[in-house]
């Protein structure tokens, strides 16, 4: 069974340090890969996807993410944390067998960020 | 129009009324989404529609009814609904349920506390 897995469940970096949130995901195929950001009481935000081609991603906010076959991961990183980017991040995985439109989320890393 | 829209942004019920959570989205995805989120938990799907009809059921106790009206609308019918219910639900579409047409777009979710 697919299963996402984030390491870290809370991380503080300071502002303007860079940032690498880790992400481990357990899928036969090739997946489907996302980052979604979450502001206290709000909606997920997409941050940033992955499906084929070049590995390393851009997405908005500043985020990057590199997709590692060999290492089963997708990690995102930012060079340059702002006190904003503050929030949850959740990282998720397509299910890829059959057409269920489902997501596996794994359990989140919250950022805190030191002024 | 790139946005998924909730209504109401707050709802306060007792165990006895009777509810809905409103969902809208223009972006003509044929799959739509109710999550159910506890604090510091990743979602948690419930309902998956697709092409308007109940693809996916999760499980979830029948005093949660969903609805869909036409393409761009999504409800959730509460009745009768229990305090361990509170958390913030959240709806999201996508332009299909497999591989690159999973990207799922969230609105804001709705926050309900039952009393």
């Amino acid at each position: 069974a697919q299963s996402v897995t984030q390491p870290d469940i809370h991380i503080t970096v300071s502002e303007g340090a860079s940032l690498e949130l880790r992400c481990n995901y357990s899928y036969g195929a090739t997946p489907y890969l996302f980052w979604y950001v979450q502001s206290p009481g709000q909606g997920l935000q997409l941050l940033l996807k992955y499906f084929s081609g070049d590995t390393l991603v851009q997405g908005i906010k500043g985020f990057e993410a590199e997709f590692k076959r060999s290492q089963s991961s997708f990690n995102l990183r930012k060079p340059s944390v702002h006190w904003s980017d503050a929030a949850e991040y959740f990282c998720a995985v397509g299910e890829g067998s059959g057409n269920t439109g489902k997501l596996i989320f794994g359990q989140g890393t919250t950022l805190q960020v030191k002024p | 129009d790139t946005e998924v829209t909730q209504t109401p942004k707050h709802l306060v019920m007792g165990m006895t009324n009777k509810k809905s959570l409103k969902c809208e989205q223009h972006m003509g995805h044929r799959a739509m989404y109710w999550y159910k989120q506890k604090a510091k938990k990743p979602p948690e799907l419930m309902f998956v529609y697709s092409y308007e009809k109940l693809s996916i059921n999760e499980s979830v106790p029948s005093r949660f009814s969903p609805e869909c009206p036409n393409s761009s609308l999504l409800n959730l019918h509460l009745h009768a609904l229990q305090p361990e219910d509170s958390a913030l639900y959240l709806c999201a579409s996508s332009p299909g349920m497999s591989g690159r047409s999973n990207e799922q777009f969230f609105g804001p979710g709705t926050r309900l506390t039952v009393l």
